[in-house]
C-alpha cells in the first residue's frame, strides 16, 4: 500500500469554478510536504511546499493546507482556468521522498 | 523551462536494441535523478547521484544502466528493454541530496516518452 494517497483520482469541472483535492498519508514523521502540477507531456513543477510545522501555504489560487494531527493535505484551487488543467501531485519528505499516483484536473468551458 | 531539458522526447524501441537518454542541467545543481512514471502509478525513484557519484539505487534492473559524467549531464543507458518499461523517464536536479529541507527543490525535465515494442 502507497504510503500517500490522493483523492479523488480524477476530478472534471466548470471554469471558474472551486475545488479541492486530497491528499492522505502515512509517512511519519515527516519534514516537509509539497504539490507538484504536471502538465500533459511536461515534467513535475512544485507549486508548494509546507514544513510539518505549517497549516496553510498559497501560491496564487493555489491553497494548501495540512493537518498533521490527522496526516491529510488538501491543494484548494480558485477560480479555475482551462491552464489548470494537470495531474497534481502530492509528496511526502522525511528521509526519503514517496510520491503519490496523483490526481488528473480537467477544466472545461 | 525549468532549466534541465531531456532528450528525446520521444522514443521507440525494440526489446534487442539499445539507447540512451540524455538529461542536462543549466541550474548549477549538484544532485540529479532518474524517476519512472508509468500511468496511473505514483513516481518511482530509479537512480540518484550526488557530485558525479551514485548515491541510490532503488533495486532497479541491471537493462537500465545510469551514467553520470558529470554534474550537468545524466544519462541512462537501455538494453534488452522489455514491454512493461515502456513509461515516461523523468530525469530531475537540486542543489543537495533531498535530505528533507525546503531548500533542496527537484526541478524537473520534460521526460522521454519510451515505448518498447
Amino acid at each position: 500500500k502507497n504510503q500517500v494517497e490522493q483523492s479523488p483520482q480524477s476530478l472534471i469541472i466548470l471554469e471558474g469554478k472551486n475545488c479541492t483535492l486530497q491528499c492522505n498519508y502515512t509517512v511519519s514523521p515527516f519534514s516537509n510536504l509539497r504539490w507538484y502540477k504536471q502538465d500533459t507531456g511536461r515534467g513535475p513543477v512544485s507549486l508548494t511546499i509546507m514544513t510539518f510545522s505549517e497549516n496553510t501555504k498559497s501560491n496564487g489560487r493555489y491553497t494548501a493546507t495540512l493537518d498533521a494531527d490527522t496526516k491529510q493535505s488538501s491543494l484548494h484551487i480558485t477560480a479555475s482556468q482551462l491552464s489548470d488543467s494537470a495531474s497534481y501531485i502530492c509528496v511526502v519528505i522525511y528521509n526519503d521522498m514517496r510520491f503519490g499516483a496523483g490526481t488528473r484536473l480537467t477544466v472545461k468551458p | 523551462e525549468t532549466g534541465v531539458t531531456q532528450t528525446p522526447r520521444h522514443l521507440v524501441m525494440g526489446m534487442t536494441n539499445k539507447k540512451s537518454l540524455k538529461c542536462e542541467q543549466h541550474l548549477g545543481h549538484n544532485a540529479m535523478y532518474w524517476y519512472k512514471q508509468s500511468a496511473k502509478k505514483p513516481l518511482e525513484l530509479m537512480f540518484v547521484y550526488s557530485l558525479e557519484e551514485r548515491v541510490e539505487n532503488n533495486s532497479v534492473p541491471s537493462r537500465f544502466s545510469p551514467e553520470c559524467p558529470n554534474s550537468s549531464h545524466l544519462f541512462l543507458h537501455l538494453h534488452t528493454l522489455q514491454p512493461e518499461d515502456s513509461a515516461l523517464y523523468l530525469c530531475a536536479s537540486s542543489h543537495p541530496v533531498y535530505v528533507g529541507g525546503s531548500s533542496d527543490t527537484q526541478y524537473f525535465g520534460p521526460g522521454t516518452r519510451l515505448t518498447v515494442l
